[in-house]
């Protein structure tokens, strides 16, 4: 157990409809990252938070967006799906911004039909 | 942008011998973390081992064990006795910490099968 919590653990839903993730991170970290794996993308970086700002940007489309909140929870939210955005997102998070190193929650499995 | 290459799709190695997983990056960053996670059929991705890019040991950690070579961009992985919970796929990454941004950058993953 990474201490890094996502909820749900599914979610199946379909085209055009909009979701929410949420991920706690571990106590005392300030980092949030979220991170997309499908099939044909692989691991790919989306977001990163830290301590309430946005910090950093990856391959994110504009259909979604992040937030950390002050209680440093993160919720991305996910709309006008495609069935193409079926896939793993995991939260992780890390003590700050530099070097350390990023622990993994579970993951939300994202079924689009 | 720095990118990360695992050529192998898949490996396969018999219970109890020695498998190496390869991976090369390009980036013009001289301070530099490698990693590679593993990922087993849970989907739990969790941290085997990581390199400081300017640590000239190589990194091991029980039975994992790096070959890092900086002036080939290589960082390879090997796995001693493997074990069938070792079964899962294993994921190259790199970070650089310089600026705001600390992501991870992956390569696109070996699947490894150990058999009894």
């Amino acid at each position: 157990d990474s201490g890094v919590t996502q909820t749900p653990k599914h979610l199946i839903t379909a085209t055009g409809q909009r979701v929410t993730l949420r991920c706690s991170p571990r106590s005392g970290d300030l980092s949030v990252y979220w991170y997309q794996q499908s099939l044909d993308q692989g691991l790919q970086f989306l977001i990163q938070y830290y301590n309430g700002e946005e910090r950093a940007k990856g391959n994110i489309l504009e259909r979604f967006s992040a937030q950390q909140f002050p209680d440093l929870h993160s919720e991305l939210n996910l709309s006008s799906l495609e069935l193409g955005d079926s896939a793993l997102y995991f939260c992780a998070s890390s003590k700050n911004r530099g070097y350390n190193e990023q622990f993994f929650g579970p993951g939300t499995r994202l079924t689009v039909l | 942008a720095q990118t990360v290459t695992q050529s192998q799709p898949e490996m396969s190695v018999q219970e109890a011998e020695t498998v190496t997983l390869s991976c090369t990056y390009d980036t013009s960053e001289s301070n530099y973390y490698l990693f590679w996670y593993k990922q087993p059929p849970s989907r739990q991705m969790i941290l085997v081992i990581r390199q400081e890019a300017y640590k000239q040991q190589n990194a091991t950690e029980n039975r994992f064990s790096v070959n890092f070579q900086k002036a080939a961009k290589s960082f390879s992985l090997k796995i001693s006795d493997s074990q069938l919970g070792d079964t899962a796929m294993y994921f190259c990454a790199f970070m650089s910490p310089t600026g705001a941004n600390s992501k991870l950058t992956f390569g696109k993953g070996i699947t490894l099968s150990v058999r009894p």
